[in-house]
């Protein structure tokens, strides 16, 4: 089946610098990536939604300057979490879409020290 | 028993009984709804999906039910394992917008 790829799975970083988390669809040409971010004992909360070659589209309150999503092939997209402070840490998923309907990555569990 | 915790609600069976979960989700115009189970420090994994044109749906040991009226969900799993053990979430989409999760339910299974 469809399989996205999730890097890294846990992540430990200092306040003020940047973390970048890749999602990599195996199987399938992710057409569109959509980048959710989920705090302890809540729902998956979306952050933003990437096309191939496009500008990602954020939700409303997400920093686009702070979160950047690059897109830029069928197969790879990334978040980078810039100058990370500690209420950033959080659990991050991608969910890819093509052909095969939604995919999820295994997750990326941020800590910002 | 079913309880609500500190912001997802709790359901307890015993091993072998019947699991429901419910989900009230929110958008009329969705079009196709998914069931997912999250384990800890997991990505969500996918159960069973539902479109818009029925009313039931079944997978191996789990059923979907749909009730557009009421706009509820619920997901029924037979004979529950410890295994079962995970959150659960139901998922609206409409049209190619992006999955929109529910808040979630914590099943917890009795051995």
């Amino acid at each position: 089946g469809a399989v996205v790829s999730q890097h890294p799975s846990r992540v430990i970083c200092k306040s003020g610098t940047s973390v970048k988390i890749e999602c990599r669809s195996l199987d399938f040409q992710a057409t569109t990536m959509f980048w959710y971010r989920q705090f302890p004992k809540q729902s998956l909360m979306l952050m933003a939604t990437s096309n191939e070659g496009s500008k990602a589209t954020y939700e409303q309150g997400v920093e686009k300057d702070k979160f950047l999503i690059n897109h830029a092939s069928l197969t790879l997209s990334t978040l980078t979490v810039t100058s990370a402070h500690p209420e950033d840490s959080s659990f991050y998923i991608c969910s890819g879409t093509g052909s095969v309907g939604y995919t999820f990555g295994s997750g990326t569990r941020l800590t910002v020290v | 028993g079913e309880s609500v915790g500190l912001h997802l609600p709790t359901l307890s069976v015993q091993e072998g009984d019947n699991s429901i979960i419910n989900c009230a989700y929110s958008n009329s115009a969705s079009d196709y709804f998914i069931w997912y189970k999250q384990e800890s420090g997991k990505g969500p994994q996918f159960i069973i999906d539902i479109r818009s044109n029925m009313d039931k749906r079944q997978g191996q040991r789990v059923t979907v039910l749909l009730n557009k009226t009421v706009k509820h969900l619920s997901l029924q799993i037979a004979a529950t394992q410890p295994g079962d053990s995970a959150v659960y979430f139901c998922a609206e989409v409409s049209g190619n917008t992006p999955l929109v999760f529910g808040k979630g339910t914590r099943l917890s299974v009795i051995a």
